[in-house]
């Protein structure tokens, strides 16, 4: 039972214009979202997080919004850069937070 | 400030023998989490530790694995008698502060140990 999905295994967007990755989750319980960004040979980096309490999170080029009632949240990235180019995971935990439950992966390429 | 520091990078062995995968968290870090991906996968988490204790073992295969975070030295993830679908990256995470606390569930990676199982 995949809680948290990430529908699109690859995005493909041209440099300067927006890339937006998406992800759906099932439990409701999940109360904390965070992206993840991953280049090959190494482990994930954090990039962004938010709160169920929040729809929207921005940070510099990144911006991430939770749709709660959709069970659905989304990272954009603008202007995407060809260094964005990597696999992003969306990742979910509950209050009691020990765990991250990470979705599939997208992996975005931003071409110059 | 060091990272989370994993070794070794790369791990190779034959069936039947023993992996041992080490992790030390980042300083000031007492939370330590192991987690593999198998390949075209996310992660799954394992189990996670604090210093001398296993808080929650749920994702550990019940057979063959086990964990430790002592007093003093890093994480050892342990795989006994390891067999072919054991071959999979293996990514230990710290975090500072009690999960559901402050800035809570942010986990810092380490580089990851890939092991393959011939």
């Amino acid at each position: 039972d995949q809680q948290v999905k990430q529908n699109s295994p690859s995005l493909s967007v041209q440099e300067g214009r927006i890339s937006i990755l998406n992800c759906d989750y099932t439990n409701s319980m999940f109360d904390y979202f965070l992206w993840y960004k991953k280049y090959p040979a190494e482990g994930p980096t954090f990039l962004i997080s938010i709160s169920s309490i929040k729809d929207k999170n921005e940070d510099g080029r990144f911006t991430v919004f939770l749709n709660k009632s959709a069970k659905h949240l989304s990272l954009h990235i603008v202007p995407s850069q060809p260094g964005d180019s990597a696999v992003y995971f969306c990742a979910a935990s509950n209050n009691a937070g020990n765990m991250l439950t990470f979705g599939g992966g997208t992996r975005l390429m931003v071409k110059p | 400030n060091a990272g989370v520091m994993q070794n070794p990078r790369h791990l190779v062995r034959r069936r039947g023998q023993e992996a041992r995968l080490r992790c030390s968290p980042m300083k000031g870090h007492s939370h330590v989490y192991w987690y593999r991906q198998l390949p075209e996968e996310g992660l799954k988490f394992m189990v996670y530790l604090q210093k001398e204790n296993i808080i929650d073992e749920s994702g550990m295969p019940k057979e063959r694995f086990s964990a430790e975070f002592p007093k003093e030295g890093p994480s050892i993830l342990r795989i006994q008698q390891v067999v072919r679908g054991d071959s999979a990256a293996y990514f230990c995470a710290s975090s500072p502060v009690v999960p559901g606390q402050g800035r809570y569930n942010e986990q810092f990676f380490g580089p990851g140990t890939r092991l393959t199982v011939l």
